[in-house]
């Protein structure tokens, strides 16, 4: 079993639909990012978070540590929101290596 | 200029050839890292570095090297590619406030 696991790994949404792709993890954790990678092939950092919700534009981002669960939220989804989304948690103690999940791919239809 | 600079962007080369991946960095971080991306795979930790007189090996190591030239610089290495070595590579940097990717390196191995 995988110590990260996305769900979906597949998303299709119509233009405007509200998203939200789940992660779930097994590992003790110290925190947890949520990564875009464009078909460019770059990821870019979305949020690092270790407790509650961080808000950005119409990215929302939560974690309960109790049940080592993270949504990521999309809000009024638009094309160029389309990538794979990926999580990534931060291992507790002093290596804090990052494991990450296998994705999920999003495309949001015009 | 990009806080994580890879190069190159895309290499093709042969088998049995040395390749060197260069990675250099503008954000002041010590930890540096070297993963692997692979299709429906999740990224793979190579090789990461805490400090330049600190190199350890992550959970794919076989068949790659690594050198910490400097703070700003970790290059990795192929000293003999084949090609199941063939993925996108991706270099990058970490402090408390998260990580940093830079735009991952295409390599394919013929």
């Amino acid at each position: 079993k995988n110590e990260v696991e996305q769900s979906p790994q597949n998303l299709t949404a119509q233009e405007g639909e509200f998203i939200t792709i789940n992660c779930s993890y097994s590992v003790g954790i110290s925190a947890l990012h949520w990564l875009q990678q464009h078909p460019g092939g770059g990821i870019v950092s979305l949020f690092m978070l270790s407790s509650g919700k961080k808000k950005h534009g119409r990215l929302i981002a939560t974690i309960n540590i109790q049940e080592k669960h993270s949504s990521l939220h999309i809000t009024a989804s638009h094309p160029r929101d389309s990538a794979v989304y990926i999580c990534a948690v931060i291992s507790s103690g002093s290596a804090r290596q990052l494991t990450f999940g296998s994705g999920t791919q999003l495309t949001v239809l015009p | 200029d990009a806080d994580v600079t890879q190069t190159p962007r895309n290499r093709i080369t042969k088998t049995g050839k040395r390749i060197m991946l260069e990675c250099s960095q503008t954000k002041g971080h010590d930890r540096m890292y070297w993963y692997r991306q692979d299709p429906g795979l999740g990224l793979r930790l190579i090789y990461y570095s805490f400090d330049v007189k600190d190199i350890n090996k992550g959970e794919i190591s076989d068949g790659y090297s690594v050198s910490r030239q400097a703070q700003a610089k970790f290059s990795l290495s192929l000293e003999s590619a084949i090609p199941n070595q063939t993925a996108l590579y991706f270099c990058a940097t970490s402090d408390y406030s998260g990580y940093t990717f830079g735009s991952g390196t295409r390599l394919t191995v013929v």
